[in-house]
């Protein structure tokens, strides 16, 4: 099946500097991708919806000039969290839709996650 | 969006068949049911999806009820890796793409 990776898998940042984490699709192409964050124990929070070429959509409550969304490529979105704070420690996990398959019971596959944690 | 129900969690003794229930009394004509699972510390994967026939395929089957009003996910011998958090996801043919998730089932593995 189709993979989606992610770098880096876990990082460990100070205070007030800012995150990149990829979210490649390795064997697809993949015009939308999505960027969740999951705290502990609780469910995944759809974070925004990454398009390919075109701004990204931010869900209501998430914002856009702290999570920087960049999707330059059909097989690459990027997500910069600038201004790291303690609580922005979570899990980050990106997911994304075969191009082609769309809404019709198509697939959506998740990245592995990238675990952030801000001193 | 249309809601599911899922109980928060559930027990299964390792290598019996587990039946996971989902309940979507408000499913619309062009939801498809799916199911994702979370093992510890990683993404959600992809389980099964159906729109109105049971579906069967290696990991798991669909079984959909009459009305659609309900479905269950069945595991039909359960083993230790198979201790995750199972998501009943309705996804419309006709919007976007997004999956907004539940809280899921919690499933434990007894050895």
């Amino acid at each position: 099946g189709a993979v989606v990776s992610q770098h880096p898998s876990r990082v460990i940042c100070k205070s007030g500097t800012s995150v990149k984490i990829e979210c490649r699709s390795l064997d697809f192409q993949a015009t939308t991708m999505f960027w969740y964050r999951q705290f502990p124990k609780q469910s995944l929070m759809l974070m925004a919806t990454s398009n390919e070429g075109s701004k990204a959509t931010y869900e209501q409550g998430v914002e856009k000039d702290k999570f920087l969304i960049n999707h330059a490529s059909l097989t690459l979105s990027t997500l910069t969290v600038t201004s790291a704070h303690p609580e922005d420690s979570s899990f980050y996990i990106c997911s994304a839709t075969e191009e082609g398959q769309g809404v019709l019971g198509g697939t959506q596959y998740f990245g592995p996650g990238t675990r952030l944690t801000v001193l | 969006d249309a809601k599911t129900t899922q109980p928060n969690s559930m027990e299964s003794n390792e290598e019996e068949p587990v039946h996971l229930p989902c309940n979507h009394s408000t499913i619309s004509g062009t939801d498809y049911i799916h199911w994702y699972r979370q093992l510890p510390s990683q993404g959600p994967e992809y389980v099964i999806h159906g729109l109105t026939s049971n579906v069967n395929n290696r990991m798991a089957s669909l079984a959909i009820a009459e009305d659609r009003k309900s479905s269950t996910l069945i595991l039909h011998r359960a083993t230790l890796r198979d201790a995750a958090v199972y998501y009943c996801i309705l996804r419309d043919l006709n919007r976007d793409d997004k999956i907004i998730f539940g809280k899921g089932t919690r499933l434990h593995i007894l050895p």
